[in-house]
């Protein structure tokens, strides 16, 4: 099995929810990551968890928060959005966080915020 | 700071067309190249890698690259593209040393068959 699930599939929030992201692989990763892509731009890297601990955290705002309760899960809590943070979330697991390690993508949320 | 540079945003081809697809980089360090690709639908899908040894890499689907460290160059080659690569293709960088990747803009191909 070398497929990255998310779910939903597609969200849309009003500024004032809260809601989760839900991401999950069972190919033994211990490196699972964050990323943001809006339209006709690059995937641009939000949080990195190794070995179930927070890595890295590239200056995102805190009403992104993430959640990585085992080796094969990876939340995103999302709360009091703003219109801009609409975008596609992925995920991605990888072995290690070694960069010499392929990442496998999941085939992302798709987020509006309203 | 760190870029990737993909020049080609759109590029429109006839099946059987060689293609080649540009992929610059700026940084002088040890660097980790790669290519994805994202068909329509579908997520991201690692085409080939180059960490080190022969500059040369061949990846899946006939694809190749080619490392130029003089030029900071990863250009993505096919002799003959088929309909079915019809895609999104995204050159991606990544630092010895770090966790990041940095990936470019993006080259949407079109083949018409």
């Amino acid at each position: 099995d070398t497929e990255v699930t998310q779910t939903p599939k597609h969200l849309v929030m009003g500024m004032t929810n809260k809601k989760s992201l839900k991401c999950e692989q069972h190919m033994g990763h211990r490196a699972m990551y964050w990323y943001k892509q809006k339209a006709k731009k690059p995937p641009e890297l939000m949080f990195v968890y190794s070995y179930e601990k927070l890595s890295i955290n590239e200056s995102v705002p805190s009403r992104f928060s993430p959640e990585c309760p085992n080796s094969s899960l990876l939340n995103l809590h999302l709360h009091a959005l703003q219109p801009e943070d609409s975008a596609l979330y992925l995920c991605a697991s990888s072995q290690g966080t070694s960069v010499i390690y392929e990442q496998y993508f999941g085939p992302g949320t798709r987020l509006t915020v309203t | 700071a760190q870029s990737v540079s993909q020049h080609n945003h759109h590029v429109i081809l006839s099946e059987a067309a060689s293609l080649e697809l540009g992929c610059n980089y700026s940084y002088g360090g040890t660097v980790n190249l790669f290519w994805y690709v994202q068909y329509p639908g579908q997520h991201l899908q690692l085409l080939l890698k180059y960490f080190s040894g022969d500059p040369l890499v061949k990846g899946i689907k006939g694809f190749e690259a080619e490392f130029i460290k003089s030029k900071f160059s990863f250009n993505l080659r096919k002799p003959s593209v088929q309909w079915s690569d019809t895609a999104e293709y995204f050159c991606a960088v990544s630092v010895s040393g770090t966790y990041k990747y940095i990936f470019g803009t993006g080259t949407r191909l079109k083949v018409l068959a």
